[in-house]
């Protein structure tokens, strides 16, 4: 069965700093995607960065960045220049080829931008 | 493009009502699933349909259903309402391709309140 673990249940972080969120995974599937999501007060879940594990480049979003390190089954997402409208809900999420649309989530990270 | 819309947004029910959401897929997308939103458990996925058909479904009880109509729009169904069913519901929409791993793009939630 996958799993995927979120070891941080909150963080926080200076306006303008740098955050690295971390996460990992357990799968024995071969083809599979990773997706970080962020989901701020509001409630709408959104799509910050998206991995596919046959790529060995390293996603990036503007000021989102991932470090997947395969062999270790680890997908951290690091934030640049932290705004105010970073603070959420941060999400890692696993989904394979085959998985017919379900996504396993991890338990989430709450970040707090400080201002 | 609009984004994935469910309706209502809130609903307050009482324990051994039924209650119905609604969600429509962003335009194009065949796939839709549905997620269970609470503090304790987290993300869980109930079930995905694709072209009117369930293709996957999560671990719940029979309570749960749901249904996708030619045009993609998805409902799901709760019967006898529990207290612990009260949770955000969370639909989202993908294009459905059964080897690539779609991104799912979520809608807001339905928050049901279960009295």
């Amino acid at each position: 069965a996958q799993t995927v673990t979120q070891s941080q249940p909150e963080m926080s972080v200076q306006e303008a700093e740098t955050v690295t969120l971390s996460c990992t995974y357990d799968t024995s599937e071969s083809n599979y995607y990773l997706f970080w999501y962020k989901q701020p007060p509001s409630r709408q879940m959104i799509l910050v960065i998206r991995q596919e594990a046959y790529k060995q480049q390293n996603a990036t979003e503007n000021r989102f960045s991932v470090n997947f390190q395969k062999a270790a089954k680890s997908f951290s997402l690091k934030i640049s220049d932290s705004q105010l409208g970073d603070t959420a809900m941060y999400f890692c999420a696993f989904s394979y080829g085959g998985s017919q649309g379900n996504l396993i989530f991890g338990k989430g990270t709450k970040l707090s931008v400080k201002p | 493009k609009a984004g994935v819309t469910q309706t209502p947004r809130y609903l307050i029910k009482t324990r051994g009502q039924q209650v119905t959401l609604s969600c429509s897929p962003i335009s194009g997308h065949r796939s839709v699933s549905w997620y269970q939103q609470t503090p304790g458990q987290g993300l869980q996925f109930l079930f995905e349909y694709f072209s009117e058909t369930q293709r996957n479904k999560g671990n719940f009880p029979g309570r749960f259903s749901g249904r996708q109509f030619s045009n993609s729009r998805s409902e799901m169904n709760v019967s006898t309402l529990e207290l612990g069913d009260s949770a955000l519901y969370l639909c989202a929409s993908s294009g459905g391709d059964r080897v690539v791993a779609d991104t799912q793009y979520f809608g807001p939630g339905t928050r049901l309140t279960v009295l």
